[in-house]
């Protein structure tokens, strides 16, 4: 069975830091796997994917995800934090059955 | 404007009331999810529909019912709602032919049951 685990839910940052949010999978197959943003009051909107192409995924924002496989780990990265950033993340795992498994939450909170 | 919508954005109502949430789209799509978002716990997902004829229950279906009315329409029903259906809900849908399991969600339908 397919399962997210985001370690941490919360994490703060000051503005100019490094983000790093982590995400760990469990998949008996190779996944696909999706981090979400949620602002406040909002749906989820679709930051990045991995679907078995560049292991470095770009994304939106200024955003990237480095699929480790040997780690089974999907880490979000942004070098330098903005108070914009301040929102929920949500890492997602599917094994292309376009059904996501979510995690449960990262809460990132930017300080100035 | 939004190509995902959902109607009502908040909601209260009483335990015991029938209730039905809304789901619009604009894109295309032929696949349609509703899931519930509880703090603490991340998104779960309640029934989804690959098309028109084919809806599935999900993790979490237990107290709740849907509808495919057409391929841009999927509402949710809670027939006896009570307490801990206090929620925010949200519907996505998605492409299976071209986005890879992407899907695409609604703003939310806050849900408060007293």
């Amino acid at each position: 069975a397919q399962s997210v685990t985001q370690l941490g839910s919360h994490v703060s940052v000051s503005e100019g830091a490094l983000v790093l949010l982590r995400c760990n999978y469990s998949s008996s197959v190779p996944p696909y796997l999706f981090w979400y943003v949620q602002y406040p009051n909002q749906g989820l909107q679709l930051l990045l994917k991995y679907t078995s192409a560049a292991t470095l995924v770009k994304g939106i924002n200024g955003f990237e995800a480095e699929f480790k496989k040997s780690e089974t780990s999907f880490h979000l990265t942004k070098p330098s934090a903005h108070m914009s950033d301040a929102a929920e993340y949500f890492c997602a795992v599917s094994q292309g059955t376009d059904k996501l498994i979510f995690g449960t939450g990262t809460r990132l909170q930017v300080f100035p | 404007d939004a190509d995902v919508t959902q109607t009502p954005r908040n909601r209260i109502t009483k335990t015991g009331k029938r209730i039905m949430l809304e789901c619009s789209q604009t894109k295309g799509h032929d696949r349609m999810y509703w899931y519930r978002q509880d703090p603490g716990l991340g998104l779960r997902l309640i029934y989804y529909s690959f098309d028109v004829k084919d809806i599935n229950k999900g993790e979490i279906s237990d107290g709740y019912s849907v509808s495919r009315q057409a391929q841009a329409k999927f509402s949710l029903s809670l027939e006896s709602a009570i307490p801990n259906q206090t929620a925010l809900y949200f519907c996505a849908t998605s492409d299976r032919v071209r986005n890879t399991d992407t899907q695409y969600f609604g703003p939310g339908t806050r849900l408060t049951v007293l």
